[in-house]
């Protein structure tokens, strides 16, 4: 089993869709969480850490569930420029340990 | 803002070479890491790197490969002998240490190119 697993989509969105990704991951040692976005060939950026009580940065809304060991992020209003993959991520143990990948799902945002 | 920074952006080599990637990390930054991403495939972690030693690896980061930090700023990776299938996209890896919210920031990436 993959230790983060991700719908790999492609979901296709009109502009201005509400869009959910959810994440699974499998170590319940697992102790921080992130979303990064990913543009074709670039590196990995970070899009928002994830933490128990929710939190939103403008239209991105994080949610992390212990008990399920789910993570979701919500866009509303989509922008073309939304058009990315996005990535799971957690990692495990300490402050300084590996970041463990998801695949990353494809988000196509259409006018 | 601070970067991490990769040279080169694209390195073609033949089967059997050497090759060595290079990554400046943020300056103030005390954590650095090395990960691939075979073009389709996820971003997998091969090493991290502090203090001048290796702290963890994965199974992927065999004997042909290894780091090192030659002077304050640069962080090396180098492949001993290339293979087919290290062709991929590498990235380096920087964090601060100093927060257990904050997470690693990327450099753009070296695409190696392996025939």
């Amino acid at each position: 089993r993959k230790e983060v697993e991700q719908d790999p989509g492609p979901f296709n969105v009109p502009e201005g869709a509400t869009v959910a990704f959810n994440c699974t991951y499998s170590n319940s040692a697992s102790q921080s969480f992130f979303w990064y976005r990913q543009d074709c060939r670039k590196e990995p950026k970070l899009l928002m850490s994830v933490y128990s009580s929710g939190n939103e940065d403008g239209r991105f809304t994080a949610q992390l569930n212990r008990a399920s060991q789910y993570i979701s992020l919500l866009i509303r209003d989509s922008k073309l420029s939304d058009s990315a993959t996005y990535l799971c991520v957690v990692k495990r143990s300490s402050n300084t340990g590996k970041l463990i990948f998801g695949q990353g799902t494809t988000l196509q945002v259409k006018p | 803002e601070p970067e991490v920074t990769q040279t080169p952006s694209h390195q073609v080599t033949q089967m059997g070479q050497e090759v060595i990637l290079r990554c400046v990390p943020i300056s103030n930054h005390l954590y650095f890491y090395w990960y691939r991403q075979i073009l389709g495939q996820k971003v997998e972690f091969l090493v991290s790197f502090y203090n001048n030693e290796i702290s963890e690896k994965s199974e992927i980061f065999d004997d042909q490969f290894s780091v090192e930090r030659p002077d304050g700023s640069n962080f090396t990776l180098k492949i001993r002998s290339t293979k087919l299938e290290d062709s991929a996209m590498y990235f380096c890896a920087s964090h601060s240490g100093t927060s257990s919210t904050d997470t690693q920031y990327f450099g753009p990436g070296t695409r190696l190119t392996v025939l």
